[in-house]
Order: C-alpha cells, then structure tokens, then sequence
C-alpha cells in the first residue's frame, strides 16, 4: 500500500532563512505527488503538484519541489520564507488503490516563522 | 470556475445529538466528493468518497454515514454524536481522471460536549 512519510513534525525557521520540508514515499508505480498548505482553521490550498516531466515543479508564493524517484522523496523549498509561510504543510501521494482517484495524505509539518 | 462550499463553519453539538454537515460543489459536474477529518494535531484522515449519485465507499468503520443526494452534494451524518467525534471536517472534490487534485472546502469545525 501507497504511503506518505514527512519525519518533521515542528519546524521552525527566521524569516528570510531557506526552507526545506522533507517528504518520503512509498508507491508501486509512477506516483502524482502534491504538496498543500494549510492555515489555521482553514481548508487545504494547492502549492504544487507532479504528474511527469521537469522533475523540478514551480508552484504558488515562491515554492518549489523536486522529485526525486531514487530517493522516493518530493522535497518542499523556498528559497526565502515570509512570516506569512507559517503553517501546516500536508504531502500526498495518489492515486490510492481501490479507486475513487484517492489520495494518502502524510501527517503534516507545522512551520513556526521567527521575526 | 469551481468553487466548494460547506455549511455550518462551526458546530457545538451534545454528545447523542444528530449530526448534519453540508458539501456543494459549484462549476463542475459528476465530481469525486471526498470526507475528510482532521483531529486536533493529526493529519486527514479520509472517511467516505463517492464517485457518483448514491454511491458511498466508507473508509473507516465509525459512528458517521454519507450520503450523495444530488450531483454536487454530500452529507456527513450521524444519528448520536460521541465525543471522539469531535474535529475539523473538510470536504474536497476532483474530476474523475487519475492523478487529478483534489481541491477542499473551507472546513467545519465540530465540538461534542
């Protein structure tokens, strides 16, 4: 079965300091890959997604990922984060077996931003 | 363009109270409607999807039902609230084509006393 790991629970980074948000999965075949944020209280909003090609995706507010097939990993980056970044970050793969076009979520990392 | 709504943003309800919460989809047709919920400090964890018009898959054994009554609506329900079920409850939908992403609803937020 598909799977999503992201091994930091907290983060916390200064504002204007590089971001990394790791993500790790595990999929049997070519996975769709997406990354979300979250504010408090709040629904999801797409940052980006994979499907093929340029294995360096550009989505929204600056962030970016890469995928990695040898790693299984879909790292999250921005080059400069804003105190406006914190929040919840979820990455999904899908889709998840048994139809309905699922998606398996990780458990998020929460992003703390110093001033 | 398409936009989800859910309805109440915000619920407190007694523990054995019935449950209704709302999910329309506007600006598409024949979606994939998805339940979600959020425990305080967890991740999501998918409920119910339906696929179309009365077609339910339930994810979890729980105290919740669903159902589809119309083409871009969902209804999470239940007949007895217990306090476990207690959450932030989102709703998402995508097109049925593989790998599509799922956009989500603004939320519910339940509270069971």
């Amino acid at each position: 079965a598909q799977s999503v790991t992201q091994p930091d629970i907290h983060i916390t980074v200064s504002e204007g300091a590089s971001l990394e948000l790791r993500c790790n999965y595990s999929y049997g075949a070519t996975p769709y890959l997406f990354w979300y944020v979250q504010s408090p209280g709040q629904g999801l909003q797409l940052l980006l997604k994979y499907f093929s090609g340029d294995t360096l995706v550009q989505g929204i507010k600056g962030f970016e990922a890469e995928f990695k097939r040898s790693q299984s990993s879909f790292n999250l980056r921005k080059p400069s984060v804003h105190w406006s970044d914190a929040a919840e970050y979820f990455c999904a793969v899908g889709p998840a077996t048994g139809g309905g076009n699922k998606l398996t979520f990780g458990t998020g990392t929460q992003l703390k931003v110093e001033l | 363009s398409q936009t989800i709504h859910q309805w109440p943003a915000t619920l407190v309800q007694p523990v054995g109270s019935p449950l209704s919460l709302e999910c329309t989809v506007e600006g598409t047709s024949n979606p994939n409607l998805y339940w979600y919920r959020q425990a305080a400090g967890r991740g999501l964890q998918l409920l119910f999807y339906s696929v179309g018009i009365g077609q339910i898959s339930s994810e979890v054994p729980q105290n919740l039902s669903a159902s589809r009554p119309q083409d871009r609506q969902f209804i999470l329900s239940s007949k007895k609230l217990l306090l476990s079920d207690s959450g932030f409850y989102l709703c998402a939908w995508n097109r049925g084509d593989r790998g599509e992403t799922q956009y989500f609803g603004p939320g519910t937020r339940l509270l069971v006393l």
